[in-house]
């Protein structure tokens, strides 16, 4: 399996604009989760998929962030307008609920830079 | 809410030193434990996992061991090498995990 793949895998923008992270799921996988990294912060959930449904967005950190998920292979986060401080790595990760212990597998990241 | 405890790095060892990384977590019950290791400039790896009490996760010479009566998971490995260097983080959970913040380990030659 070609793992969790996750594109671009560099973005810099300038602030105000949108950006779109992409992120294609291990097959059969049925959560999707997006976290955010920074130094600051460490480790954040931003938000998590079931099935397609959004189930828990709490971590989302304002309405400039948006996540879809319409079907089992492709999510976006989207981040319209975009600012400085949105500079991060985001992070996309799969798992399988069948399993024992639901192991989540990360894709490599997508570094944002915000200017 | 719940929460996962790492000790603060980084830790700086020599090649062939002994390595602990200390984890506690507040979940009740008997979440799934993992370790997790994020080499510079890529995702975090499953490194090793345990689910239920007194199991022993191992991998590439890493082991932890779920207990129970300390609510712990620690990490540990025998003899480090310098490719070891990387950040590991602690979680626990189900379908959702609770990370702890990381521990930056540097292993020198």
């Amino acid at each position: 399996d070609a793992g969790v793949i996750q594109s671009p895998r560099h973005e810099v923008t300038e602030m105000g604009q949108e950006v779109t992270l992409r992120c294609k799921p291990i097959s059969g996988h049925d959560y999707l989760f997006w976290y955010r990294q920074t130094m600051m912060r460490g480790l954040e959930l931003l938000i998590y998929f079931n099935n397609n449904v959004p189930i828990d967005d709490s971590g989302m950190p304002e309405d400039r962030f948006s996540a879809k998920m319409p079907n089992a292979s492709f999510s976006t986060l989207k981040i319209q307008p975009s600012e400085p401080r949105d500079s991060a790595v985001y992070f996309c990760a799969s798992s399988f609920s069948a399993g024992s212990t639901y192991e989540q597998y990360f894709g490599p990241g997508t570094r944002l830079t915000v200017t | 809410g719940n929460s996962v405890t790492q000790m603060e790095g980084p830790v700086t060892l020599s090649e062939e030193a002994f390595l602990t990384i200390n984890c506690t977590y507040t979940a009740t019950g008997y979440p799934s434990l993992f370790w997790y290791v994020q080499y510079p400039g890529e995702g975090l790896q499953l490194l090793l996992k345990a689910t239920k009490a007194d199991d022993k996760g191992s991998n590439k010479g890493f082991e932890a061991t779920y207990r129970k009566e300390t609510t712990s998971f620690h990490l540990e490995k025998g003899s480090v090498q310098v490719s070891d260097s990387a950040v590991y983080f602690c979680a626990e959970g189900t379908y959702k995990y609770i990370f702890g913040t990381g521990t930056r380990l540097k292993v020198l030659a």
